[in-house]
């Protein structure tokens, strides 16, 4: 069963542009989220995250917002770098547990 | 620091045989977890080790294990090798196991081919 969910496989978007990630997740229990790069033969890298507690966190490029009531977040990520190019994990725990639950992951295509 | 060093990157195993995955988490990291990551399936949480002790565990097969020593390492170890194993194998580790986002770290993957 698939409590975090990335629909978008893929996302291009032009250098200098912004890069919109979504997120949906259905276990209402989850108070964590967090977002992860990957590239290719490496390990995910940690990007940002939000508590549940809030609506926004914003770090240099990366922004995430969280709306707890659609059970949504997304990474905004402006302007876009050709070095964005990777694939973006949502990631969503509960309190005191032990696991992350992952989306599929979103691979992000940056044009020059 | 060291990072989380994952041994073996690569291996080639064959259908019905075993195979034993090693993670060496940072120096002072008590926490391992273990995730497999299939084309399209994103990552799948299989076990967290704390202190020796399996904290959680996630929705895999019996064929799968995992160990942790009392140094912190930890192994992993997949029984009766099936075609569908073939992945990528990421260890995280963490200081206490909770999360606080920045404070878990990836290993680079063991990539496992069963032919």
């Amino acid at each position: 069963d698939q409590q975090v969910k990335q629909n978008s496989p893929s996302l291009s978007v032009q250098e200098g542009r912004i890069s919109i990630l979504n997120c949906d997740y259905t276990n209402s229990m989850f108070d964590y989220f967090l977002w992860y790069k990957k590239y290719p033969a490496e390990g995910p890298t940690f990007l940002i995250s939000i508590s549940s507690i809030k609506d926004k966190n914003e770090d240099g490029r990366f922004t995430v917002f969280l709306n707890k009531s659609a059970k949504h977040l997304s990474l905004h990520i402006v302007p876009s770098q050709p070095g964005d190019s990777a694939v973006y994990f949502c990631a969503a725990l509960r309190s005191n547990d032990y696991k992350l639950s992952f989306g599929a992951g979103t691979t992000v295509t940056v044009r020059a | 620091k060291a990072g989380v060093t994952q041994t073996p990157r690569y291996l080639i195993k064959t259908r019905g045989q075993q195979v034993t995955l090693s993670c060496s988490p940072i120096s002072g990291h008590r926490s391992v977890s273990w995730y497999q990551q299939t084309p399209g399936q994103g990552l799948q949480f299989l076990f967290e080790y704390f202190s020796e002790t399996q904290r959680n565990k996630g929705n895999f097969p019996g064929r799968f294990s995992g160990r942790q020593f009392s140094n912190s390492r930890s192994e992993m170890n997949v029984s009766t090798l099936e075609l569908g194993d073939s992945a990528l194998y990421l260890c995280a580790s963490s200081l206490q196991g909770q999360f606080a986002g920045n404070t878990i770290y990836f290993g680079e993957g063991s990539w496992l081919t069963v032919v």
